[in-house]
């Protein structure tokens, strides 16, 4: 089961920050918090990930409460190409490789003109 | 970097004939593969774990004779959906991680979408 709650929809003005959160409150301290989104009927894409710090790259920012109960994606100047479903996970920091990720229900971002 | 090809994108078959769907990562090898089924409207729901050399693990509820997986080398991974049927008609998705990749590892590929007539 999906260890993440995010609210099914938002909108938000072309141009302006896109602000996603995303509540893991039952997160432990092994356990990264991902974000990618879906574009309708293509696969899923990375967008970024953290542990405890906050973090920014190229296409967005993610800050992790203190308590890391809770994150926030932003996306700084969103674009109409920025609708998507956006899903938080969060994953074990393990070895091997075969851990899973396993996807909740996401947010439905709708970027206006 | 990162490339993760699928294939066929699209595909329609009779009822009771089998589709075999391709996963191939392009430019790193990935010990581990992950096949996602996704309803209309609905989130992936992961099916299996794909290993490469062994056998796949399943998800509880996914029938492994119906749905079987073959890892034979560390860039291909193939879901075969067997005497397929309408209720299976749905958008698959393969993800692989490269080995020792970061937590950005997990590639997924575009997807296809079976329709079952």
């Amino acid at each position: 089961d999906a260890k993440t709650t995010q609210p099914p929809s938002m909108d938000c003005a072309e141009g302006r920050a896109a602000n996603l959160p995303c509540n893991h409150s039952t997160i432990s301290g092994n356990e990264y918090v991902y974000w990618y989104r879906q574009i309708h009927s293509q696969g899923p894409q990375y967008i970024i990930h953290g542990l405890k710090n906050n973090e920014t790259n190229e296409m967005a920012s993610l800050i992790i409460t203190e308590d890391r109960k809770s994150s926030t994606l932003i996306l700084p100047h969103a674009t109409l190409r920025d609708t998507a479903v956006y899903y938080c996970i969060v994953r074990p920091v393990l070895q091997g490789g075969s851990e899973k990720l396993v996807f909740g229900k996401g947010t439905k971002l709708t970027v206006n003109p | 970097g990162a490339v993760v090809s699928q294939h066929p994108s699209w595909v329609i078959c009779k009822s009771g004939t089998s589709v075999k769907i391709e996963c191939r990562s392009l430019d790193f090898q990935a010990t581990t593969m992950f096949w996602y089924r996704q309803f209309p409207k609905q989130s992936l729901m992961l099916m299996a774990t794909s290993n490469e050399g062994s056998k796949a693990t399943y998800e509880q509820g996914v029938e492994k004779d119906k749905f079987l997986i073959n890892h034979a080398s560390l860039t291909l991974s193939t879901l075969t959906v067997t005497s397929a049927h309408p209720e299976d008609s749905s958008f698959y998705i393969c993800s692989a991680r490269a080995s020792g990749r970061g937590g950005y590892g997990y590639t997924f590929g575009s997807g296809t979408r079976l329709t079952v007539v």
